[in-house]
C-alpha cells in the first residue's frame, strides 16, 4: 500500500514564525499536493506539483510556498504564519498526471497558530 | 473555474435508514471520484466514475454518474454504525491536474 507521511500530526506555533510542514510519499508519485480542511469548507487546494521542482498554484495559495527537490518529498512553507491559518493540513500523492489518478492522503497536521 | 457543489452538509439518519449525497459540477467532468474521511481520519479513496450514466456498486453502496458527466450520487442502503464519516466527491475536468473537492455530507448515525 502507497504510504504517505506528514512529519506532524500536531503543531502550534506563533504568529509570525516561519513554518515547515513536510511530507513524504513511498511510491514513486509524480504528483503531489496540500490540502487544508476546515469546518464547512471543505478540503481545498493549496498548491500541486507534478514533478521535482515543478509547482502549481490552487485556489489558496496566499500566504503560502511549497518546496519539491526531491521526487518523494513535498513541502508547504507557511512564510509568517498567521492565526487564520490555523487549519488541518492535509498532503496527498497521486501516482501519474493525467485522468483519473486516484489521490492517497496523510494523516493531517494540525496545526494551531497563537 | 471547476466548482463542484455537494448536499446535504450534514445527514442525521436512524440505523438502518438510507442515506444519499449528491454532487453537482459546474462544467463536465472527465471523471468523478469519492472519498470516505472517519472521523478523526484522513480521506481514503472508495471508486472512480468515468462513463456517462456508470453505476457501481460496493456492497450497500452505490455510486452514479450522471447522462451528461455534471453529477454523481452516493447511496448507502440500510446504514450500520461503520458508515459514519464524511463523504466527498472530487472531480476532474478536461486537464490533466488535480482533483477538484465537494465540502463533504456529514453522517451520522443515530443508534
Amino acid at each position: 500500500d502507497v504510504k504517505v507521511t506528514q512529519s506532524s500530526r500536531y503543531l502550534v506555533k506563533r504568529t509570525g514564525e516561519k513554518v515547515f510542514l513536510e511530507c513524504v510519499q513511498d511510491m514513486d508519485h509524480e504528483n503531489m499536493f496540500w490540502y487544508r480542511q476546515d469546518p464547512g469548507l471543505g478540503l481545498r487546494l493549496i498548491y500541486f506539483s507534478y514533478d521535482v521542482k515543478m509547482k502549481e498554484k490552487g485556489d489558496i495559495p496566499e500566504g503560502y510556498s511549497v518546496s519539491r527537490e526531491k521526487k518523494e518529498r513535498f513541502s508547504l512553507i507557511l512564510e509568517s504564519a498567521s492565526t487564520n491559518q490555523t487549519s488541518m493540513y492535509l498532503c496527498a500523492s497521486s501516482l501519474y498526471r493525467g485522468q483519473g489518478a486516484k489521490a492517497f492522503f496523510g494523516q493531517g497536521t494540525r496545526l494551531t497558530v497563537v | 473555474g471547476q466548482q463542484v457543489m455537494q448536499i446535504p452538509q450534514y445527514q442525521h439518519v436512524q440505523e438502518g435508514e438510507d442515506f444519499t449525497t449528491y454532487c453537482n459540477s459546474s462544467t463536465t467532468l472527465s471523471n468523478i471520484q469519492w472519498y470516505k474521511q472517519r472521523p478523526g481520519g484522513h480521506p481514503v479513496f472508495l471508486i472512480q466514475l468515468v462513463k456517462s450514466g456508470e453505476v457501481k456498486k460496493q456492497k450497500r453502496l452505490t455510486f452514479q454518474f450522471g447522462e451528461a458527466k455534471k453529477n454523481s450520487s452516493l447511496h448507502i442502503t440500510a446504514t450500520q454504525t461503520t458508515d459514519v464519516g464524511t463523504y466527498f466527491c472530487a472531480g476532474q475536468g478536461g486537464g490533466a491536474d488535480g482533483l477538484t473537492f465537494g465540502k463533504g455530507t456529514h453522517l451520522i448515525i443515530q443508534p
